[in-house]
C-alpha cells in the first residue's frame, strides 16, 4: 500500500522564521509532487509542482526540494499571509494523494 | 481567466446518491484532467476521482465501488455521482483542473454536503 507522511502536523512559528515542511513517500515518486496552502473557507492553492517549480504569482520565499521519497518545502521568511495549512500531494499510477496537512501557527 | 464552479443538493439522507457538476469557464473540458476533490470538517484533502474526455477515468481506490464520473461537451461541465451516502460522505467538495502538471492549478469554490437523516 502506497504511503504518504507529512510532517510535522503542526507547527508554531514566527513571522521572519524560515519554515521547512516535509513529505516522505513509502515509494520513489521522481518528481510528481506538488505543494498547497489552504486557508479556511478558501480553495487550495497550488504552491510548487513538479517538486520544485513554483506555480505563477506564488511568492519567492515558497522553495520545494526533493526527488524519489522525500521532499520538502520551505518558506524563506513567513510573512502574516502565511498562516494556513499546507498539503503535499503526490501523483503515481494514475492517482492522487494528499499528506496529512501541516497547519503554520502563530507563535 | 479558468473558473470553475460547483452545483449540488446541499443536504441529502442516507443511501441517496450525491450528483454534483462542475461548470468550467475559461477552458474547453475537452482540454486537460477534472478532478473531484473533498475535504471532510475538520479533516485532510481526498481525491475522488479524474476524468478525460479521451483517457480512462480514475478513481481512489476507496471509492471506487460508489463513484461514476462523466463530461458533457455540448455544456462545458463534468459530473459526479456518488452512490449509497452515508454521514462519512459529508464534507466540501471541490472540483479541479490537472493541466498535465500532475497537480491542480484551478479550483472551484468548494459546495458544502450534509448527509443526515
Amino acid at each position: 500500500d502506497f504511503q504518504m507522511t507529512q510532517s510535522p502536523s503542526t507547527l508554531s512559528a514566527s513571522v521572519g522564521d524560515r519554515v521547512t515542511i516535509t513529505c516522505r513517500a513509502s515509494h520513489s515518486i521522481g518528481s510528481e509532487l506538488a505543494w498547497y496552502q489552504h486557508k479556511p473557507g478558501k480553495a487550495p492553492k497550488v504552491l510548487i509542482y513538479k517538486a520544485t517549480n513554483l506555480e505563477n504569482g506564488v511568492p519567492l520565499r515558497f522553495s520545494g526540494s526533493g526527488s524519489g521519497t522525500e521532499f520538502t518545502l520551505t518558506i524563506s521568511s513567513l510573512q502574516p499571509d502565511d498562516f494556513a495549512t499546507y498539503y503535499c500531494q503526490q501523483y503515481l499510477n494514475y492517482l492522487y494523494n494528499f499528506g496529512q496537512g501541516t497547519k503554520v501557527e502563530i507563535k | 481567466q479558468v473558473q470553475l464552479r460547483e452545483s449540488g443538493p446541499g443536504l441529502m439522507k442516507p443511501s441517496e446518491t450525491l450528483s454534483l457538476i462542475c461548470t468550467v469557464s475559461g477552458d474547453s473540458i475537452t482540454n486537460y484532467y477534472w478532478n473531484w476533490i473533498r475535504q471532510p470538517a475538520g479533516g485532510g484533502l481526498e481525491w475522488i476521482g479524474r476524468v478525460h474526455i479521451n483517457v480512462a477515468t480514475r478513481y481512489n481506490p476507496s471509492l471506487r465501488s460508489r463513484v461514476t464520473m462523466s463530461i458533457d461537451r455540448s455544456k462545458n461541465q463534468f459530473s459526479l455521482h456518488l452512490n449509497s451516502v452515508t454521514a462519512a460522505d459529508t464534507a466540501v467538495y471541490y472540483c479541479a483542473r490537472d493541466a498535465f502538471k500532475s497537480s491542480f492549478d484551478y479550483w472551484g469554490q468548494g459546495t458544502p454536503v450534509t448527509v443526515s437523516s
